[in-house]
């Protein structure tokens, strides 16, 4: 099946900081979302980015299908920021539309 | 989008005994997905819920340790049987909220955080 890589796996900054996650994966995909879990364990969908830009706020991302990755930024980054940040996709070769997650990138944003 | 609500949201339970999980969407889905992520780990898909026909499992899940009801498109339950702790994880349902297109977004209940003593 498909494979999916984070990097890096930790990441620890200073508040105010910018930061860039990277989100590689081994074929083509027809669905690619990056989601952010809180400290509490909730998935909070950030976007839905199967090739492009999109942005929201302090938080954009990019996908370039072609050359398969997808980096999440966050600028001025606030404590509220920390969690683990997955990237998940779904390769059309996939049956069952299953979406493969990354192991994620633990962010840590100190005060 | 979807709105994904989980029974329980946490649980302590005992050695041997079964628990289940309830999710309840807010429209009709033809597919749910049930996710496990031990802790400090990703997700894992454990299956897929179709309704009118049984789960389809993924390598390393079986049935007869997680069963899982789909009785109308908008509830599915997951049971975790003869737990272990090692089975003490959070589980999460998913949906995909386009029309149930997986060209859409999947969004998620809250998960229920089970520990297994």
């Amino acid at each position: 099946g498909i494979q999916v890589e984070q990097s890096p796996p930790d990441l620890i900054l200073q508040e105010g900081a910018n930061s860039t996650l990277r989100c590689n994966f081994s074929d083509s995909v027809n669905n690619l979302q990056w989601f952010h879990q809180n400290p509490w364990g909730q998935l909070i969908n950030l976007f839905y980015i199967p090739s492009g830009t999109k942005q929201n706020g302090r938080l954009s991302a990019t996908t370039v299908a072609t050359e398969r990755y997808s980096l999440l930024y966050i600028s001025s980054s606030q404590t509220t920021d920390s969690g683990v940040y997955f990237c998940a996709v779904v390769g059309e070769e996939t049956s069952g539309s299953r979406l493969t997650f990354g192991e994620g990138t633990q962010l840590t944003v100190n005060p | 989008s979807a709105v994904i609500s989980q029974k329980p949201s946490r649980d302590i339970c005992q050695r041997g005994t079964s628990l289940t999980i309830q999710c309840q969407v807010d429209s009709q889905v033809t597919m749910m997905f049930w996710y496990r992520q031990q802790p400090g780990q990703s997700l894992t898909l454990i299956a897929t819920a179709n309704q009118g026909s049984e789960a389809t499992y993924e390598s390393g899940f079986v049935i007869d340790k997680f069963p899982i009801s789909r009785p109308n498109l908008t509830f599915s339950t997951l049971t975790v049987s003869n737990m272990s702790p090692e089975d003490s994880s959070i589980y999460l349902c998913s949906v995909w909220g386009t029309e149930g297109k997986s060209t859409g977004e999947l969004f998620f209940g809250e998960g229920s955080r089970l520990t297994v003593l």
